[in-house]
């Protein structure tokens, strides 16, 4: 069956980076894109991104531009969003979701456990 | 970009009972070419990641019971469980994805 499997909770102070990663299984990894949502304390979902493996074209919400980087390393069926320039409403959970196509318009069949990213000082 | 509106924000409803909730796109999801509204529903549980139960506004996702339906069409949506029961307490997003993907506010489901 299709997994997502993502890294864990990462602690980090306001400027830093954080990188989260996304191991995917139970399906072929560069025939489906990759989306990243996130989810502050208490409140909705938030697209972010999203990429697709075989290619490795992106598609970032403007808000995060220059801010994230979304990679995978097909070899290992893994995928990686990088957020830099952290700040305190950066916290949240991040989800990663696997799409029912190629295209950035997509809906998302099935979701990572989550990796909260606090940023705290 | 497009905005998506769920109502109510709330919803508190008897096991047994029908719930339905509204969804709303400030433009069209219908994309004339193939008839088709790029619309779908996920139920979140608490301590869980969301899960997808409708797409195309009206096709179950595998494995979804029937009691969860889909309907509508343009701008105006709605997700009906038509025999509300206890696993069915979630907060319920609808989400576009004609352009880039967006997300309702949420629903939160209770009983009542």
């Amino acid at each position: 069956q299709v997994q997502l499997v993502q890294s864990g909770a990462e602690v980090k102070k306001p400027g830093a980076s954080v990188k989260v990663s996304c191991k995917a299984s139970g399906y072929t990894f560069s025939n489906y894109g990759i989306t990243w949502v996130r989810q502050a304390p208490g409140q909705g979902l938030e697209w972010m991104g999203w990429i697709n493996p075989y290619k490795g074209k992106t598609n970032y919400v403007q808000k995060f531009q220059g801010r994230v980087t979304m990679t995978t390393d097909t070899s290992t069926s893994i995928a990686y969003m990088e957020l830099r320039s952290l700040r305190s409403d950066d916290t949240a959970v991040y989800y990663c979701a696997k799409g029912s196509g190629t295209s950035p318009e997509d809906f998302f069949d099935s979701w990572g456990q989550g990796t909260l990213v606090t940023v705290s000082s | 970009d497009i905005v998506m509106t769920q109502s109510p924000d709330s919803l508190a409803v008897s096991l047994g009972e029908r719930a339905t909730i509204n969804c709303k796109s400030s433009q069209s999801v219908l994309y004339s070419s193939n008839n088709k509204n790029y619309l779908a529903w996920y139920q979140e549980r608490p301590g869980q990641p969301p899960k997808l139960l409708i797409y195309w506004a009206s096709a179950r996702e595998s494995g979804v019971p029937d009691r969860f339906s889909g309907s509508g069409s343009g701008t105006d949506f709605t997700l009906t469980i038509s025999s509300l029961q206890a696993e069915d307490v979630a907060v319920y997003y609808c989400q576009q994805y004609y352009t880039s993907p967006s997300f309702g506010q949420g629903t939160k489901l209770e009983i009542k």
